[in-house]
């Protein structure tokens, strides 16, 4: 069955710190992947998003996140974390053959000064 | 601005009574989503909507209606067979059901059951 992985329920660093978030697929083809985040009571805004060609892609407030086929990974980065990066972040893919997205079950990121 | 606006953003019930959420776009984007999410589980779809008029079962439908008869608008309704209602509900709007579309998110209605 087609899933979202994200192993990490809970994420804290000190803010300058590098911060790597992890998101495996299980896809039988190259899954459309999307990396989105939440503020909390908020709704889910976009940083970025892969469908094919360079598997490095850059997104907004700094992000990026690399497509590892070999590993079904899709792991989100960020070279120096802000405080106002905590959020929530979900890690969300779907194939060419289906009408849905399927979200990861998310990943809380805690930022201290 | 064009966006996604959602109210109200709380909403009380008591059980046994339905509520209706409202979603409203000015993307002009055709399909339309809605969205439950609970604490540790992520977003879960409850109905979507590729066009105006029709629309289909996510993977929790079950105590919920919606209605598309118009473009911009995609309300849900929370039964009173929802068995456990209270949640945060996200509505969301793509330009269309392609797998590349990204889908553009509401600020989300939390409704709780007293």
């Amino acid at each position: 069955a087609q899933s979202v992985t994200q192993p990490d329920i809970h994420i804290t660093v000190s803010e300058g710190a590098s911060l790597e978030l992890r998101c495996n697929y299980s896809y039988g083809a190259t899954p459309y992947l999307f990396w989105y985040v939440q503020s909390p009571g908020q709704g889910l805004q976009l940083l970025l998003k892969y469908f094919s060609g360079d598997t490095l892609v850059q997104g907004i407030k700094g992000f990026e996140a690399e497509f590892k086929r070999s590993q079904s990974s899709f792991n989100l980065r960020k070279p120096s974390v802000h405080w106002s990066d905590a959020a929530e972040y979900f890690c969300a893919g779907r194939s060419y053959n289906t009408d849905k997205l399927i979200f990861g079950t998310g990943t809380r990121l805690q930022v201290f000064p | 601005d064009g966006g996604i606006t959602q109210s109200p953003k709380y909403l009380f019930r008591k059980e046994g009574q339905n509520v209706t959420l409202s979603c409203e776009q000015n993307l002009n984007h055709d399909a339309m989503y809605w969205y439950r999410q609970d604490p540790g589980q992520g977003l879960r779809l409850i109905y979507y909507s590729q066009i105006v008029n029709d629309f289909q079962k996510g993977d929790i439908a079950e105590g919920y209606s919606v209605s598309r008869e118009k473009k911009e608008s995609f309300p849900l309704t929370v039964t009173s067979a929802q068995k456990n209602p209270t949640a945060f509900y996200l509505c969301a709007s793509s330009i269309g059901i392609l797998e590349h579309n990204e889908q553009f998110f509401g600020p989300g209605t939390r409704l709780t059951v007293l």
